[in-house]
């Protein structure tokens, strides 16, 4: 069992273009979220998703989008990148509502720079 | 708004305890956590502990909360090298919601 998958590792990107991070769980979780870590402001929630189908806004939402068409994808999109997205990206799932804890798992992250 | 509060570094010498701490707003928390990082690696989930409850120990972690004054605590046994990492506390107060984290406290093991 794979748990959480993310690609690509790492990208440098240029300023104005469309990039899209991929998200893949493989543990049947309901709730997806994507998080954002920068230096001294820790994570930061992007958007989630509690049930495929249905996506809401995070914390700091501006400038990305996201799609949850089946259980275990959850991709992330940047249409216009700008150089404030550098960042590292984190996808994280949970059993929410089931398990009771609602604990969430997390993905190895992917380091993303927009020059 | 909710809000959690960690310091940022501690440093110990192997062979000690440490002892990370955590202060939260939000007094509706359900669930508390502790996540570690390491350096390159995403958020590995350590413990967690239910708000009813007052302690819970598993193996070298030891997890204190404190409901009336709103504080977590993580204390590490013995801690080794290995134990070099980020540590995260995070709040959840309903399933489905996003988990709230503080920015990490960074602990430094000496040999």
């Amino acid at each position: 069992i794979a748990g959480i998958t993310q690609a690509p590792t790492s990208q440098i990107l240029a300023a104005g273009r469309r990039m899209t991070l991929r998200c893949t769980q493989d543990m049947r979780h309901n709730a997806m979220y994507w998080y954002r870590q920068d230096l001294g402001l820790g994570l930061r929630l992007i958007h989630y998703s509690n049930t495929a189908g249905t996506t809401g806004k995070g914390e700091v939402p501006d400038g990305y989008s996201v799609s949850r068409a089946n259980t275990d994808d959850f991709p992330l999109t940047l249409a216009s990148a700008v150089p404030s997205q550098t960042s590292v990206y984190f996808c994280a799932s949970s059993d929410a509502g089931t398990s009771g804890s609602d604990t969430q798992y997390f993905g190895p992250g992917t380091r993303l720079t927009v020059l | 708004g909710e809000d959690v509060e960690q310091s940022l570094f501690l440093s110990v010498r192997e062979g000690d305890s440490s002892v990370i701490n955590c202060t939260y707003t939000d007094s509706s928390s359900t669930y508390l956590y502790w996540y570690k990082q390491e350096p390159g690696a995403g958020l590995q989930l350590l413990t967690y502990i239910f708000s009813n409850m007052d302690m819970k120990q598993d193996q070298r972690l030891t997890v204190l909360l404190n409901k009336k004054d709103k504080h977590l605590s993580l204390r590490i046994a013995d801690t080794q090298t290995g134990d070099s990492a980020i540590y995260f506390c995070a709040e959840g107060y309903q399933a489905g919601t996003a988990l709230i984290f503080g920015k990490g406290t960074t602990l430094s093991v000496s040999s």
